[in-house]
């Protein structure tokens, strides 16, 4: 049972453009959301995370969307550079001894 | 902190052979994951560990796969035997303390079973 659904599976966007990648998940006990960065031949990195706390949290161009209601978050990147080219997954998690659960990723494509 | 250690970064090996995968996690952390990526399935947790001890390893996908960590800096994570649906890429990573703590991933170890 997959746990955290997101889309689109890839993304291409125009430099200087808007991504936008979507995650839903199901478990409402998960208070814990954080995106991951994959770039080719590399692990995944820690980008940004969010606690249902708050319904947005901005580091940089990056900014994360959470609507606790509709169980949604989403990843903006402001302003696309063809650096941010890469793999994109969101997680969710519960405080304590639980592992993170990943969403499938997104392939950001940001073309000049 | 040099980070998540893994070998070999890849490994190409022939069906029916022992793969073993090695992975240092960074000083001081509690806990430890083996994933497996590929196109189709995406990020999938094998096993975990906790203070080295296997919490959940329901994700293992068959018996032919087994992870040891037989110390707080080791684990290893072995295909026996190997097949061609085992390609993919594995990654260990390591977390210090509970759910909310940054997971910090090793450059993975590409396997091609041919």
């Amino acid at each position: 049972q997959q746990q955290v659904k997101q889309s689109p599976q890839s993304l291409i966007v125009q430099k200087g453009g808007i991504s936008i990648i979507n995650c839903a998940y199901e478990n409402t006990a998960f208070d814990y959301f954080p995106w991951y960065q994959q770039f080719p031949g590399k692990g995944p990195a820690l980008l940004i995370a969010i606690r249902p706390d708050v319904s947005e949290k901005k580091e940089g161009r990056f900014t994360i969307s959470f609507n606790k209601s509709a169980k949604q978050f989403s990843l903006h990147i402001m302003d696309s550079q063809p650096g941010d080219s890469a793999t994109y997954f969101c997680a969710a998690s519960m405080s304590g001894n639980t592992p993170l659960v990943f969403g499938k990723g997104t392939r950001l494509s940001v073309i000049a | 902190d040099a980070g998540v250690i893994q070998s070999p970064r890849h490994e190409v090996t022939e069906m029916g052979q022992e793969v073993t995968l090695r992975c240092k996690p960074i000083s001081g952390h509690d806990y430890l994951f083996w994933y497996r990526q590929t196109m189709m399935r995406g990020l999938e947790l094998l096993i975990y560990f906790n203070n080295n001890v296997p919490i959940d390893d329901s994700g293992m996908p068959e018996d032919r796969f087994s992870a040891k960590m037989p110390n707080a800096s080791f684990s290893t994570l072995k295909i026996q035997p190997s097949e061609p649906r085992d390609s993919a890429v594995y990654f260990c990573a390591s977390r210090l303390g509970g759910g909310t703590d940054t997971q910090y991933f090793g450059p993975g170890t590409r396997l091609t079973v041919l």
